[in-house]
């Protein structure tokens, strides 16, 4: 099974509304992280928010938060007042514990395109 | 603080030759990683290092592929000798702690004619 599953071909939002990315992932381990990284098409990764496994609220950076819901795995993007800039690759990740060794698994992305 | 440094930006060579790629992390971070994305395969982690040791290479798609770090600001990629199924981006990565947000350098286009 894939460890991260982002289905959502490409996405479409007006200028000023939200948009939900979503993700879902599969793990076992119970300490696990969740990230989003934006990356415009210059191709910088760019780090925009994380969701421990425990945390108890809902992560929140400016008009990013993330839609934690642990018991259907999911860990869906929103975007709020979207922006010309927010137009870009968005992924999703997860830091797991994989025997000794912890690793950081990307899912495939999700493309944004914010029309004016 | 710059952030993380690749370089090259980019790199055309021919099949064959040796490509080394080089990474400084941010200054105090403790962990390093090199990713690879292509289309086909998204971002994959290659190896990452803690401390300059290397902690898992399974990512390191072969023998061709090998990962250095000589000391805590700085590290290598390289491959010889390089086929053209090597040609991706190339990104570098580093935090404070394994668990933590990892900052990405801007990364290495590689091209292997």
């Amino acid at each position: 099974a894939q460890k991260i599953t982002q289905t959502q071909p490409g996405m479409f939002v007006q200028e000023k509304e939200a948009v939900t990315l979503d993700c879902t992932y599969d793990t076992s381990d119970p300490s696990y992280g969740l990230f989003w990284y934006k990356q415009p098409s210059s191709g910088e990764m760019i780090f925009l928010i994380y969701q421990g496994s425990y945390d108890q609220q809902n992560a929140t950076e400016g008009r990013y938060s993330l839609n934690f819901q642990k018991a259907r795995k999911s860990a869906n993007l929103v975007i709020s007042a979207s922006q010309l800039g927010d137009s870009a690759m968005y992924f999703c990740a997860m830091r797991e514990k994989i025997g000794a060794n912890s690793k950081l698994t990307f899912g495939k992305g999700i493309t944004l395109s914010v029309r004016p | 603080d710059a952030g993380v440094i690749q370089s090259p930006r980019h790199e055309v060579t021919e099949m064959g030759q040796e490509v080394t790629l080089r990474c400084k992390p941010i200054s105090g971070h403790d962990y390093l990683f090199w990713y690879r994305q292509t289309m086909m395969r998204g971002l994959e982690l290659l190896i990452y290092f803690n401390n300059n040791v290397p902690i898992d290479d399974s990512g390191m798609p072969e023998d061709r592929f090998s990962a250095k770090m000589p000391n805590a600001s700085f590290s290598t990629l390289k491959i010889q000798p390089s086929e053209p199924r090597d040609s991706a981006v190339y990104f570098c990565a580093s935090s404070l702690a394994v668990a933590g947000e990892q900052f990405f350098g801007p990364g290495t286009r590689l091209t292997v004619l």
